[in-house]
């Protein structure tokens, strides 16, 4: 699987916007880009995942680059309940996939 | 859909006893089952994958004498921690491998005295 980047904390001020990049230069053709997160103590929660469109569904955006090289997962209206860790990770998207996780970004929701 | 059951959800056994933690696919048959540990302020790792009726595989570092993995029907999948050790105390988490995108149990934290 292809590696990726992600800073190891960002802030984010309840109500704004929260931007999480996220960088995956040797991705290949048919690896699909995950976004997980997980709160404290809990399982990894599955938030959205794109090939090559952008993608929104009810708990985020996915914006993916044309190169397909780097992504930003957006929280439009952060909440505090949205302070976690944030996974990206590209894989197959095929059944049997195990996902291999980074360290992922801390997200911190300031009120 | 897709949801995983994992029990318990937290367990503390003394020092050479054995733990086992279930994993159950509540609304789908799972013939794969990815099992992880998170140590703490750490990302999760990949330990063992179990597959229905067969043996299961374990990632490099990983004791498969310590971690006995069980997949013996398509609904749950076990990991039982042997002769358990402080070292072993951790957040283990399953998920099943037969859905895209992975949906995740809520993690065991087991804690070892």
């Amino acid at each position: 699987d292809a590696k990726t980047t992600q800073p190891p904390s960002m802030d984010c001020a309840e109500g704004r916007a929260a931007n999480l990049p996220c960088n995956h230069s040797t991705i290949s053709g048919n690896e699909y880009v995950y976004w997980y997160r997980q709160i404290h103590s809990q399982g990894p929660q599955y938030i959205i995942h794109g090939l090559k469109n952008n993608e929104t569904n009810e708990m985020a955006s996915l914006i993916i680059t044309e190169d397909r090289k780097s992504s930003t997962l957006i929280l439009p209206h952060a909440t505090l309940r949205d302070t976690a860790v944030y996974y990206c990770i590209v894989s197959l998207r095929f059944g049997n996939e195990k996902l291999t996780f980074g360290t992922g970004t801390r997200l911190t929701i300031i009120p | 859909g897709a949801v995983v059951s994992q029990h318990p959800s937290w367990v503390i056994c003394k020092s050479g006893t054995s733990v086992k933690i279930e994993c159950r696919s509540l609304d789908f048959q799972a013939t794969t089952m990815f099992w992880y540990r998170q140590f703490p302020k750490q990302s999760l790792m990949l330990m063992a994958t179990s597959n229905e009726g067969s043996k299961a595989t374990y990632e490099q570092g990983v004791e498969k004498d310590k971690f006995l993995i069980n997949h013996a029907s398509l609904t749950l999948s076990t990991l039982t921690v042997t002769s358990a050790h402080p070292e072993d105390s951790s957040f283990y988490i399953c998920t099943s491998g037969d859905n895209s995108p992975l949906h995740f149990g809520n993690g065991t934290r087991l804690t070892v005295t």
